[in-house]
């Protein structure tokens, strides 16, 4: 069974510096996808990222971006010029491509995120 | 307006009283799915669903039941529930993509107090 593990529970940071989150995952699959989700105080689940196990290039979206390391199972979140609608929770997830979980999001435990003025 | 939408949003009830939280989606999504949210355990999916009449467990089934009878919709059902099902609820919906993947649009949530 796949699992997500984000270490942090909690993570601070000044607005317009930079913060990274940290997500390592276990799996036997060789295609999957990784995300990051926010979740402001709204509670909506909002995608910020997505990568493709097979890309090698680390995805980006504006401000933020992915250290993907597909050996070392390890994929983190990069927010640069933090802002404070930054602020939110934040999950890492995985699911297969295609097989027998299709669709499945296995998700990590979370990492709260304040941005500070 | 693309949506998933949940009803209600919020609900507090008593053990053993029956229950259902809607979920609908405005996209001709085949692919139907349930989460509970609670802390330190991140989302958890409860059930899924492939398309109509076509349902399965996820990781957390025990104490409820779901259908899908129509493409839109995909209630969750509680027959008697418990206070270890005081949880926040997201219900989730994706075109089927195969051997790949689509995104999942999900609900706005229904936080569920069980007294």
């Amino acid at each position: 069974a796949q699992t997500v593990t984000q270490s942090q529970p909690e993570m601070s940071v000044q607005e317009a510096e930079t913060v990274t989150l940290s997500c390592t995952y276990d799996t036997s699959e060789s295609n999957y996808y990784l995300f990051w989700y926010k979740q402001p105080p709204s509670r909506q689940m909002i995608l910020v990222i997505r990568q493709e196990a097979y890309k090698q290039q680390n995805a980006t979206e504006n401000r933020f971006s992915v250290n993907f390391q597909k050996a070392a199972k390890s994929f983190s979140l990069k927010i640069s010029d933090s802002q404070l609608g930054d602020t939110a929770m934040y999950f890492c997830a995985f699911t297969e491509a295609g097989g027998t979980s299709y669709g499945k999001l296995t998700f990590g435990q979370g990492t709260i995120l304040t941005v500070h003025p | 307006e693309a949506q998933v939408t949940q009803n209600p949003r919020y609900l507090i009830t008593v053990t053993g009283k029956k229950l259902t939280v809607t979920c609908s989606q405005n996209m001709n999504h085949e692919y139907m799915s349930w989460y509970r949210q609670d802390p330190g355990l991140g989302l958890r999916q409860i059930y899924y669903s492939m398309n109509v009449e076509v349902t399965d467990k996820g990781d957390v089934p025990e104490g409820y039941k779901v259908s899908r009878k129509e493409k839109r919709n995909f209630p969750l059902i509680l027959e008697s529930p418990s206070p270890n099902q005081t949880s926040l609820y997201f219900c989730a919906s994706s075109l089927f993509a195969g051997d790949g993947y689509n995104e999942q649009f999900f609900g706005p949530g229904t936080r569920l107090t069980v007294l």
